[in-house]
């Protein structure tokens, strides 16, 4: 059975480029997050969605970043355009959202992304 | 804003030893969980608490839940290299299904 598929998994990219990180949430799962891991601030939430609708962004550090989920089966996460702070390992994770906080969520291998 | 910071942030032991993490917060959590992150992969889920004062094992870990439900403890009886990782403990913030996640604990196994 397929977990959470991210991709690319490592992206590299010179500042001021559009860059889209793409995820692929376990099938039958309700709930999708984003979260960003960097040394300064760990693991940080940027949005997560409920059914394909987010439902809550107030993570998203800035306008230049941006969260979709046009289906059950695929996200993508959007950098535009991308800074050198936006270096970053970039996760994806889902989870069937039935314990409400005590739900386990599955994460992906992540999206290494380096801004030069 | 509810957080939880993790002690210590770095642990570097030899094989055989034991080791105590803990995960502490000012507000109570309805329930906390605690994941290892392995070089390179995403984190995996390791136990949720529920209960005030609820003790799980898992092998040679045993995890605590503060009897306040503002605290929880990981125990791992004679280290192995295969623990080593990071180990976060997250909690339910804000209603929902949103997670905050501790500072992490990097853990360092050697022979």
């Amino acid at each position: 059975d397929a977990g959470v598929i991210q991709s690319p998994r490592h992206e590299v990219t010179e500042m001021g480029q559009e860059v889209t990180l793409r995820c692929k949430p376990i099938s039958g799962h309700d709930y999708l997050f984003w979260y960003r891991q960097t040394m300064m601030r760990g693991l940080e939430l940027l949005i997560y969605f409920n059914n394909n609708v987010p439902i809550d962004d107030s993570g998203m550090p800035e306008d230049r970043f941006s969260a979709k989920m046009p289906n059950a089966s695929f996200s993508t996460l959007k950098i535009q355009p991308s800074e050198p702070r936006d270096s970053a390992v970039y996760f994806c994770a889902s989870s069937w959202g039935t314990s409400g906080g005590a739900d386990t969520q599955y994460f992906g291998p992540g999206t290494r992304l380096t801004v030069l | 804003t509810q957080l939880l910071e993790q002690s210590p942030q770095f642990l570097s032991i030899q094989e055989g030893e034991n080791l105590t993490v803990y995960c502490n917060s000012s507000s109570v959590f309805s329930s906390l969980q605690w994941y290892r992150q392995e070089p390179g992969e995403g984190p995996v889920l390791l136990v949720t608490v529920v209960t005030g004062g609820e003790v799980k094992k898992l092998k040679r870990l045993t995890f605590q839940f503060g009897d306040a439900r503002k605290d929880s403890s990981l125990h791992i009886t004679a280290a192995q290299p295969g623990d080593t990782g990071l180990y976060l403990c997250a909690g339910p913030t804000g209603g929902g299904n949103k997670l905050t996640f501790g500072t992490g604990t990097q853990l360092k196994v050697e022979l």
